[in-house]
């Protein structure tokens, strides 16, 4: 079974801030790694679709990268929307997410 | 535009057997292209896959729950289903039915898309 590992599991940060959060494949997942927003009371939604491929309508401040078993994802100017918890999600092999990043108004 | 919507019990006693459906409008469970399947949330922590189901009939369940889970399908009446059984406590989250994207793909364990539709969630609470 593959683990997937976040960090940090929140941060503080300012409007305007560059962010990134980082997640971890206990093996090698290719590409198959995507990264979601989750607000309260609301479902997730998908943010970054095969490590880097930005899903429609997301906002291009919003980037992904990495390969194999390191990812980031990468704020470059954080917004107050912005403010939400995120998570990573592999499927290379059913679909386990990772443990989620809150990022938190600083 | 796809909806995804959950519908079901908000609350369940222990040992008995949880049960959930995603109706789906704005497009057909029965395409080809199309996986679906259920997402959970306890209270205040991560997503946990548990499952997913493509029209056919084919199903594909998380190792950690396969032996309590149940997912089908009726194309009839664009729904897919969700039945846990022997709930316990640690069975208490919001449960999100979603949708994955494969056109290329027909065999269930090989599609590797991202969740791109997901309903608003239910709470269901296990308690006596």
């Amino acid at each position: 079974d593959i683990q997937m590992t976040q960090s940090p599991s929140s941060l503080s940060a300012s409007v305007g801030d560059r962010v990134t959060i980082t997640c971890r494949a206990s093996q090698s997942i290719s590409s198959y790694l995507n990264w979601y927003q989750q607000k309260p009371g609301k479902a997730p939604k998908l943010l970054i679709y095969a490590a880097s491929s930005l899903q429609s309508g997301v906002p291009s401040r919003f980037s992904g990268s990495g390969s194999g078993t390191d990812f980031t994802l990468t704020i470059s100017s954080l917004q107050p929307e912005d403010f939400a918890t995120y998570y990573c999600q592999q499927s290379y092999s059913t679909a386990n997410f990772g443990g989620g990043t809150k990022v938190e108004i600083k | 535009q796809l909806q995804l919507q959950e519908s079901g019990p908000g609350l369940v006693k222990p040992s008995e057997t949880l049960s959930l459906t995603c109706t789906v409008s704005g497009g057909s469970i029965s395409s080809s292209s199309y996986y679906w399947g259920w997402i959970r949330q306890p209270p205040g922590k991560g997503l946990e896959w548990i499952g997913s189901i493509y029209y056919s009939g084919s199903t594909y369940y998380n190792p950690s729950l396969k032996s309590r889970v149940t997912i089908s399908v009726d194309t009839s009446k664009n729904q897919f289903s969700l039945k846990l059984s022997s709930v316990t406590a640690a069975d208490t989250a919001v449960y999100y039915c979603a949708r994955r994207n494969c056109p290329t793909i027909r065999t269930i364990r090989l599609c590797r898309a991202p969740w791109d539709y997901w309903g608003q969630g239910t709470l269901v609470t296990v308690s006596s």
